[in-house]
């Protein structure tokens, strides 16, 4: 089965700073892919960021960005420049495909979540 | 755009009720799951329908909880009778079917909060 940890329950960062929060993972697979996902205080959950696990490239979307070390199975999210707005939960969830299920067959997995606190 | 509908936002009822939980996913959207999120054990996968099937359901509690499909515009989540460590955060999430490419987003609905007396 599949793991997911994120080892900071809590963490602070003044606002327009940067931080990074930890996610690692445990996998015998070689095909999946990664998220984040935010969850602020109106409890929507917000797609953040994913990561195709045959990519060498870190993805990146505008503040966000990710450090994906495959052999090290981290996926490690950096916010830059904080805002208020991105104080929330943030969750880390691996995805991979479950064998001979067909197309949508898939098994999502996610850590318990790191709550951000961004101060002004 | 609509996104994922759930109802109700809030339930408060008294242990050995029946409780239940809906949702409507985003329009074209095949893929339909439930959560639930408690601190004690953070966003936990329930159940998950494509087509309206359930393909897996392994993350479901127990017996008192079911999940219905019945058709491409709706499903419900029921818990009966309910007991008090089902308080949690329910949510319901929809994306189009994955391709082998399992690059498609879910989209989360709102959540439903409930808490058992």
């Amino acid at each position: 089965a599949q793991t997911v940890t994120q080892s900071q329950p809590e963490m602070s960062v003044q606002e327009a700073e940067t931080v990074t929060l930890s996610c690692t993972y445990d996998t015998s697979e070689s095909n999946y892919y990664l998220f984040w996902y935010k969850q602020p205080p109106s409890r929507q959950m917000i797609l953040v960021i994913r990561q195709e696990a045959y990519k060498q490239q870190n993805a990146t979307e505008n503040r966000f960005s990710v450090n994906f070390q495959k052999a090290a199975k981290s996926f490690s999210l950096k916010i830059s420049d904080s805002q208020l707005g991105d104080t929330a939960m943030y969750f880390c969830a691996f995805m991979k495909t479950l064998a001979g299920g067909g197309a949508g067959s898939y098994q999502l997995t996610f850590g318990k979540g790191t709550k951000l606190s961004v101060i002004p | 755009d609509a996104g994922v509908i759930q109802s109700p936002r809030h339930e408060v009822t008294e242990m050995g009720q029946e409780v239940t939980l809906r949702c409507k996913p985003i329009s074209g959207h095949n893929s339909l799951f439930w959560y639930r999120q408690t601190m004690m054990r953070g966003l936990e996968l329930l159940i998950y329908f494509n087509n309206n099937v359930p393909i897996d359901d392994s993350g479901m509690p127990e017996d008192r909880f079911s999940a219905k499909m019945p058709n491409a515009s709706f499903s419900t989540l029921k818990i009966q009778p309910s007991e008090p460590r089902d308080s949690a955060v329910y949510f319901c999430a929809s994306s189009p079917i994955l391709s082998t490419r399992l690059n498609q987003p879910q989209h989360f609905g709102d959540g439903t909060r409930l808490s058992i007396l």
